[in-house]
């Protein structure tokens, strides 16, 4: 089985300030991790991933997450946030194989000017 | 542009009526994918299908269904809707022998149950 589990519904940064949203892991095989983005009344779309090799993954728009297979830590950062990253971010797990994607509950990232 | 769309975007019904919703993706992937969305569950899986004629239960099935005729097309059915079935379902596929996980999105069924 495999679960995450995302820490805090809701994140509030000022405009330029570091951008953290937590996820931690659960999984019996070697996992792949997954960060989304969801703008309001829009579908999810991809902002990075993990699969094998480099553990510090780079996604769009400056985001980037470190894998930590002793913390089962996949957080995700930014070194400065804009007020268009304003959205919900959900963290994703997927085993190997024909496994499917289980997504967190989501983070809800506001930006104040 | 290749795309995938979902219809209709928003729908109230009533309960015990059958509603479909509809799934398209001109990708022409293998994997396709019915979650719903619900504040303080996140995302839920359904239903998925990994090619034609192949369908599979997701963590949340009971009380829907889905067949998978061709490529392009994963229609969800609520057979008899219920106020529990209220939410927003998001259609998802992706390309592949197997489920990479990468998943590309539509934009979301709001369906209201009365």
């Amino acid at each position: 089985a495999q679960s995450v589990t995302q820490l805090g519904s809701h994140v509030s940064v000022s405009e330029g300030a570091l951008v953290l949203l937590r996820c931690n892991y659960s999984s019996s095989v070697p996992p792949y991790l997954f960060w989304y983005v969801q703008y309001p009344n829009q579908g999810l779309q991809l902002l990075l991933k993990y699969t094998t090799g480099a553990t510090l993954v780079k996604g769009i728009n400056g985001f980037e997450a470190e894998f930590k297979k002793s913390e089962t830590s996949f957080h995700l950062t930014k070194p400065s946030a804009h007020m268009s990253d304003a959205a919900e971010y959900f963290c994703a797990v997927i085993g190997s194989g024909y496994s499917t994607l289980t997504f967190g509950k989501g983070t809800m990232l506001l930006v104040s000017p | 542009d290749a795309e995938i769309t979902q219809s209709p975007r928003h729908k109230i019904t009533e309960t015990g009526r059958q509603v479909t919703l509809a799934c398209h993706q001109t990708w022409n992937h293998n994997n396709m994918f019915w979650y719903r969305q619900d504040l303080g569950h996140g995302l839920r899986l359904i239903h998925y299908s990994y090619g034609v004629q192949d369908t599979n239960k997701g963590e949340v099935s009971d009380g829907y269904s889905v067949s998978r005729s061709n490529t392009e097309d994963l229609p969800l059915t609520l057979e008899s809707a219920a106020s529990s079935q209220t939410s927003v379902y998001f259609c998802a596929s992706s390309e592949g022998s197997a489920n990479t996980g990468e998943l590309f999105f539509g934009e979301g069924s709001r369906l209201t149950v009365l």
